[in-house]
């Protein structure tokens, strides 16, 4: 599969616990997205980067959350101190410039229990 | 401040019947409209973009800049068509997609 790749797929931890997942993009495409969506709601957008430059953070990224992309292929994004509101699937997405269309992981399903 | 507005959590026909799945945007720009679906144990995909002015599967959308609307249409429903349908919208090139909160298609023999 040359899609999106994302790990793990599932995860589960404990309340208050730090967890990372990996993102890794169709290798050619310089722009990668995060969302994360909850049962019931479409994905939220939480940050995106261009190449190794984080571009844009929402406001749904709290102090618990950081991103990475330091060589502008694979990308990780950390939680500190889980939550249970952290419970959501996490997506990521290429894309390989402004008008083209993004493409979609699989998703790393998190539960904080 | 923008947002993507899908009125229907699920949406039940039967086939053959026509399809369509509502949206509406708020946005003051000209924003990018798209058309996402997820079937069922499968990733996010795109099914159509405003700009392309195409018909995937069946599926046609057309933006009504007046009445800030991208519904997705379709005249003859497949069982194959059931799945989560998002409709999105994008700012301007490059910025992040924004989400309505998706329709479930339901198509039934």
């Amino acid at each position: 599969d040359t899609g999106v790749s994302q790990n793990p797929r599932h995860k589960i931890t404990k309340r208050g616990q730090n967890v990372t997942f990996r993102c890794d993009p169709i290798s050619e495409h310089n722009r990668l997205y995060w969302y994360r969506q909850t049962l019931g709601q479409g994905p939220e957008f939480l940050t995106y980067f261009q190449n190794e430059a984080q571009l844009e953070k929402s406001r749904l990224l709290s102090d618990r959350f950081s991103a990475e992309r330091p060589k502008g292929s694979f990308s990780t994004l950390e939680i500190q101190r889980t939550e249970q509101g952290d419970s959501a699937m996490y997506l990521c997405a290429s894309s390989s410039g402004g008008n083209t269309e993004a493409f979609f992981g699989q998703g790393t399903r998190l539960t904080v229990v | 401040a923008q947002r993507v507005t899908q009125p229907e959590k699920l949406l039940s026909v039967f086939k053959g019947a026509p399809v369509e799945l509502k949206c509406n945007y708020s946005y003051s720009g000209s924003p990018e409209l798209f058309w996402y679906v997820q079937y069922s144990r499968q990733r996010l995909q795109l099914l159509l973009r405003h700009i392309s002015r195409e018909s995937i599967k069946g599926f046609t959308a057309d933006l009504n800049k007046g009445e800030t609307s991208f519904h997705l249409k379709k005249p003859f429903a497949q069982e194959e068509d059931s799945a989560m349908y998002y409709c999105a919208l994008k700012r301007q090139a490059g910025t992040a997609l924004i989400f309505g909160k998706g329709t479930t298609l339901s198509v039934s023999s």
